[in-house]
């Protein structure tokens, strides 16, 4: 079946650690997002690929990096310049004509 | 500025008891709204796309309607399963940014 996966579910992070969170699609999609989701506020949207090698910051960037190396892959690295990175992580791709997303089930990331 | 609100934030309903769910929504020039269904600690689940005033559709107990402001998500004898965060999203069109605006969502709770 295709879809949107997200790796892991659960990740912790240390002060000062760079982690990385994992997106992977197969369902032949040419844009990819990543947003992030914390109580009572809606999704804000992180970065976003519309292809292959580009990709634009969104609304809350800073502290965050991506890159789009494969059609398939969009993964996110949450940098030690996110002061506040606790939250749920959703990933979302949609096709050419950009109507509608899929998301995928999201990553919860804590700093410890 | 795309802007939408969803309301109310919260609704408890008994099983079997009809309501509505509020999306109003300012947007130059709409290409399409939105509407998702997000359990607790997963990703929001595609339930419809609308795209034109007046347009209408259905998906078991849920059903969807359309206007120039708003858009509503009627739920009829809803079910404890229905209970979920509904989440509502625009996106513009006219060669604005194709990025949906979401909203904050509405949480269903329906108790047995």
């Amino acid at each position: 079946d295709g879809g949107i996966t997200q790796s892991p579910k659960y990740l912790f992070r240390k002060e000062g650690q760079n982690v990385t969170l994992s997106c992977e699609q197969n369902l032949n999609h040419d844009a990819m997002y990543w947003y992030r989701q914390d109580p009572g506020q809606g999704l804000r949207l992180i970065y976003y690929s519309q292809i292959v090698n580009d990709f634009q910051k969104g609304d809350i960037a800073e502290g965050y990096s991506v890159s789009r190396e494969k059609k398939e892959s969009f993964p996110l690295t949450v940098t030690s310049a996110q002061k506040n990175p606790t939250a749920f992580y959703l990933c979302a791709s949609s096709p050419r004509d950009r109507v509608g997303y899929t998301f995928g089930s999201g990553t919860r990331l804590t700093v410890v | 500025e795309d802007q939408v609100t969803q309301s109310p934030e919260a609704l408890r309903l008994q099983e079997g008891e009809s309501s509505s769910l509020n999306c109003s929504y300012t947007v130059s020039g709409l290409r399409g709204l939105f509407w998702y269904r997000q359990d607790p600690g997963k990703g929001p689940e595609f339930l419809f796309t609308l795209y034109s005033a007046g347009e209408e559709k259905e998906k078991e107990r849920l059903k969807a309607t359309l206007t120039k402001k708003e858009s509503f998500l009627h739920i009829t004898a809803p079910k404890p399963e229905d209970s979920a965060t509904y989440l509502c999203a625009v996106q513009a069109g006219g060669g604005g940014s194709y990025i949906p605006t979401f909203g904050r969502g509405t949480s269903l709770i329906v108790h047995p």
